[in-house]
């Protein structure tokens, strides 16, 4: 079975430029989170999808972050336009259903913002 | 917002030897969690814990849940060279309806052999 996957590995922009990060959950996972790593920082929740509905967008850090997940597969964070504070590692994690269960991480999205 | 406080931050140690890191909180937790990450890669679960009071192994990690359900503790036995990576404790919330996870800041292993 894949696990959950992310593109780009990596990715470099410059402030102001818009960058769009993709996340695979694993399939059949309806629950769909997003967290974020700064450096030298913890790892702190973003959202969280139920299938296609977001059932908690509370960390996400304002309005320069659009997250969608249309047709409750695949989801993407959209951040535009960047500043360098929004650097960091970006890291998916999905879930066979809510409360306890396990959430398994993706590989991450290294984004540097110059 | 609730804040899990992780030690030591770092850790340099001779292969063989055991090594112990715990998170506190302030608040309740109905499940704790403690995650692996190596470089380049996202972190992976290595035991996660239930019970207030619940002791849990997994090889050579043990790892419990506090009584308080504000701590949790992770051993590892007899260091090897693999176990280099960052340790995370997670949490979640006691009674609550959100799903997502509390980080601690972690804890760097080094092993040297």
């Amino acid at each position: 079975e894949a696990g959950v996957t992310q593109f780009p590995s990596h990715s470099v922009i410059e402030k102001g430029q818009t960058v769009t990060l993709r996340c695979d959950p694993i399939s059949g996972h309806d629950n769909l989170y997003w967290y974020r790593r700064v450096m030298g920082k913890e790892i702190k929740f973003l959202l969280h999808f139920v299938k296609e509905s977001k059932q908690d967008e509370s960390g996400m850090p304002n309005n320069r972050f659009l997250a969608e997940r249309t047709g409750g597969t695949y989801s993407t964070l959209k951040v535009q336009p960047a500043e360098l504070e929004d650097s960091g590692v970006y890291f998916c994690a999905s879930s066979p259903r809510r409360g306890g269960e396990t959430q398994y991480f993706g590989p991450g999205t290294r984004l540097l913002v110059l | 917002g609730q804040q899990l406080n992780q030690s030591p931050q770092s850790m340099f140690i001779q292969e063989g030897e055991d090594v112990s890191m715990n998170c506190t909180s302030s608040s309740i937790f109905n499940t704790w969690l403690w995650y692996k990450q190596d470089p380049g890669e996202g972190p992976v679960l290595l035991i996660a814990l239930y019970k207030a009071g619940e002791l849990t192994s997994n090889g050579r990690l043990t790892a419990q849940f506090g009584i308080t359900r504000k701590d949790s503790f992770l051993n590892i036995s007899a260091s090897i060279p693999s176990d280099v990576g960052i340790y995370f404790c997670a949490g979640q919330l006691y009674g609550g309806s959100q799903g997502n996870l509390i980080f601690g800041k972690g804890t760097k292993l080094s092993v040297k052999p």
